[in-house]
């Protein structure tokens, strides 16, 4: 069965730094979705995205952040400068039409010192 | 304003036992879906079920049962003959088809399954 993958599984980085969290969404999926989940709390909705463009995004998704669909099958986020709060799970999902169950990724694992 | 709670944050059961994750949700659209989610320890969120909200027949997979009642905007989950496996955070969650496109989660609810 096909499947979202997500590279790397764990990132450490220093504050400040930029980091890329890369996924691969389902092939025939239309739209992609990242996610994050701070240790132990609720699963939070970052950004949504669909032809090329964001569709929608949260109030956590700030100027720091962006997301990138390079070549048609790549999913990327980027920080731009991590702060220690950015430290959490982040899940990337894809749909292949709008209410389709999200397949998610297994998750990065983001650090920062 | 769309919002999903579970009120349980903490279960703790014997093996064997019958459990009942609660999940309420507030929606003003008509057409919209329920989505549970299990996230075991490794941390990745694997889909169990989705219900639109014109079907509310009950539904059983196996050990696992669902049951959505509109009349009371919930949507409960219940693991009969609970297994250690079982042990995991679950999220309730929701969508609406009338608006953005984006699924809320309930907070979720962190079921220990004790041998």
């Amino acid at each position: 069965e096909p499947e979202v993958t997500q590279t790397p599984s764990h990132q450490v980085t220093q504050m400040g730094q930029e980091v890329i969290l890369r996924c691969v969404p389902i092939s025939n999926h239309l739209y992609f979705y990242w996610y994050r989940q701070i240790l132990g709390q609720k699963v939070e909705f970052l950004v949504s995205f669909y032809n090329n463009e964001i569709s929608e995004k949260s109030e956590i998704f700030d100027d720091q952040f962006s997301v990138e669909r390079p070549d048609g099958s790549n999913f990327t986020l980027k920080i731009r400068s991590t702060k220690l709060e950015d430290s959490a799970m982040y899940f990337c999902a894809s749909i292949e039409n709008v209410n389709s169950p999200l397949h998610f990724g297994n998750g990065t694992r983001l650090t920062v010192t | 304003a769309q919002k999903v709670t579970q009120a349980q944050t903490e279960i703790s059961v014997v093996e064997k036992e019958d459990v009942t994750l609660d999940c309420v949700y507030e929606t003003r659209d008509t057409t919209y879906y329920l989505f549970w989610y299990k996230q075991p320890p490794s941390g990745e969120l694997v889909f169990l079920i989705r219900r639109n909200s014109f079907d509310e027949q009950n539904e059983i997979s196996g050990r696992y049962s669902w049951n959505f009642q509109k009349s009371t905007s919930s949507f409960n989950f219940t693991i009969t003959a609970s297994q250690v496996v079982d042990s995991a955070v679950y999220f309730c969650a929701l969508i609406s088809s009338d608006r953005d496109d984006k699924i809320i989660f309930g907070k979720g609810t962190r079921l220990h399954i004790l041998p």
